[in-house]
């Protein structure tokens, strides 16, 4: 099983900054990793796929980048209403998994 | 634009049967190239693939959960469903469903997901 380690675990920012998210894999995934926003009470949305590719609808402000083993998510400017968790996810190989997420708390 | 709708009870007793339904609406739960797909998150936890089913029945399982799961599609009624069989406390979670893609022979990203259903187990 491929194990996805996500850090920092919480990342306190204010509005404006920048926020960078890392997810590394246990063993390469070439692109395959994508990026999940989950906001409190919501089921989680696809922010960006196969490493930095982004969504349809999703802001230019995030962006993702890297492949193989060591992978980051860039949230140029925080918004209000980037404060979320993030996930990483990964389809290089079954089962698949998902890191243990980053919570980008208002500092 | 492709939703899906959950249903199911919130509640189920220790030993029983959990058993959830998504019904897919937007497109048709037939096409070849999607599977259809179960993610769990405990409370204040992190995600966990269940496992997905497409729509001639072919299934991927989390090997950790593999024996006690059963995902099943009904086309008529456009739906996939999920059986897990004797719960404990530790399957307390909120259980999404959502659609997984397959781009060239592999699948591609959960998207879009379900509402989700906190599903609780205590008698």
């Amino acid at each position: 099983e491929i194990v996805l380690t996500q850090s920092p675990a919480t990342l306190s920012l204010s509005p404006g900054e920048r926020a960078t998210l890392s997810c590394r894999a246990s063993q390469s995934l070439s692109s395959y990793l994508a990026w999940y926003q989950q906001k409190p009470g919501q089921a989680p949305r696809l922010l960006i796929y196969d490493a930095s590719n982004r969504a349809t609808g999703i802001p230019a402000r995030f962006s993702g980048s890297g492949s193989g083993t060591d992978f980051t998510l860039t949230i140029s400017s925080l918004e209000p209403e980037d404060f979320a968790v993030y996930f990483c996810q990964q389809r290089s190989d079954w089962p698949l998994t998902f890191g243990g997420g980053t919570k980008v708390e208002i500092k | 634009q492709l939703q899906l709708q959950q249903s199911g009870p919130g509640l189920v007793k220790p030993s029983e049967t959990l058993s959830l339904t998504c019904t897919v609406s937007g497109a048709s739960i037939s096409r070849s190239d999607y599977y259809w797909a179960w993610i769990r998150q405990p409370p204040g936890k992190g995600l966990e693939w269940i496992g997905n089913i497409n729509y001639s029945g072919n299934t991927y399982y989390s090997p950790s959960l593999q024996s006690r799961v059963t995902t099943s599609v009904d086309t008529s009624k456009n739906q996939f469903s999920l059986k897990m069989s004797s719960v404990t406390a530790a399957d307390t979670a909120v259980y999404y469903c959502a659609r997984l893609p397959v781009v060239a022979g592999r699948v591609n990203w959960f998207d879009p997901w379900g509402q989700g259903t906190l599903v609780t187990v205590s008698s």
